[in-house]
């Protein structure tokens, strides 16, 4: 059965710190993962996508780590401000698959605080 | 470009009674879906629609029905609404074949069946 599991559930941190959240997924044959990020009382948006050759991509602060051998993706955020607070979900895209191959993780509920 | 628009934001309904809720997208997407978002669950994929009069069901499909007349629309019906169905309903669209499909949320309705 495919699944994205996300680590840890729930995380509080000071503003300027960095972070790393954790995605370990089972689904197969992989074709891509993306890292979404939700406001609460919005609609997830899009952060960065990882295909199966990209070790590394960042955007802004947020840099995704991919081990396509290990099946782990890692979201570190640095030098945290209070508009990361947020949920962050992890999203695996299986190869060849229609519109319903999405697996999606259940988040990482981030918190940054003064 | 307003990107996915949802209505209503909030709903209560009765058990039974039914109701319509409003997805629309002006980025010409052939892609439509809509997802349903459970407290600690990832999206569950309810219905989508790879263009206008094509519809297909997801995981959750029970309880609901959609229709695509239009590129732009795409409703979903809940036609007797169950305690079950109290959840946060999303509506998402992406091109056809586009950076590993990167979907484009709308805000959410949050729905409460009591």
């Amino acid at each position: 059965k495919n699944q994205v599991e996300q680590s840890p559930q729930s995380l509080i941190i000071l503003e300027g710190k960095n972070c790393t959240l954790q995605c370990n997924y089972t689904v197969s044959p992989f074709s891509n993962l993306r890292w979404y990020k939700q406001d609460t009382g919005r609609g997830p948006v899009s952060l960065t996508i990882m295909t199966f050759s990209e070790n590394t991509k960042s955007n802004g602060r947020y840099t995704a780590t991919l081990d396509a051998d290990t099946k782990q993706s890692s979201l570190h955020i640095t030098a945290s401000q209070l508009s990361d607070s947020a949920s962050y979900i992890c999203v695996v895209s299986q190869e060849g698959g229609t519109a319903s191959k999405l697996t999606f993780g259940t988040g990482t509920r981030l918190q940054v605080t003064l | 470009n307003a990107g996915v628009t949802q209505t209503p934001k909030f709903r209560i309904l009765k058990i039974g009674q039914s109701m319509t809720l409003q997805c629309t997208q002006d980025m010409n997407h052939n892609y439509m879906y809509w997802y349903r978002q459970d407290p600690g669950m990832g999206l569950k994929l309810i219905y989508y629609s790879v263009g206008a009069g094509i519809t297909d069901k997801g995981e959750v499909p029970n309880g609901y029905n959609v229709s695509r007349s239009t590129t732009e629309d795409f409703p979903l019906r809940l036609e007797l609404a169950a305690p079950s169905q109290t959840s946060v309903y999303f509506c998402a669209s992406s091109y056809s074949r586009d950076r590993g499909r990167e979907q484009y949320f709308g805000p959410g309705t949050r729905l409460t069946v009591t």
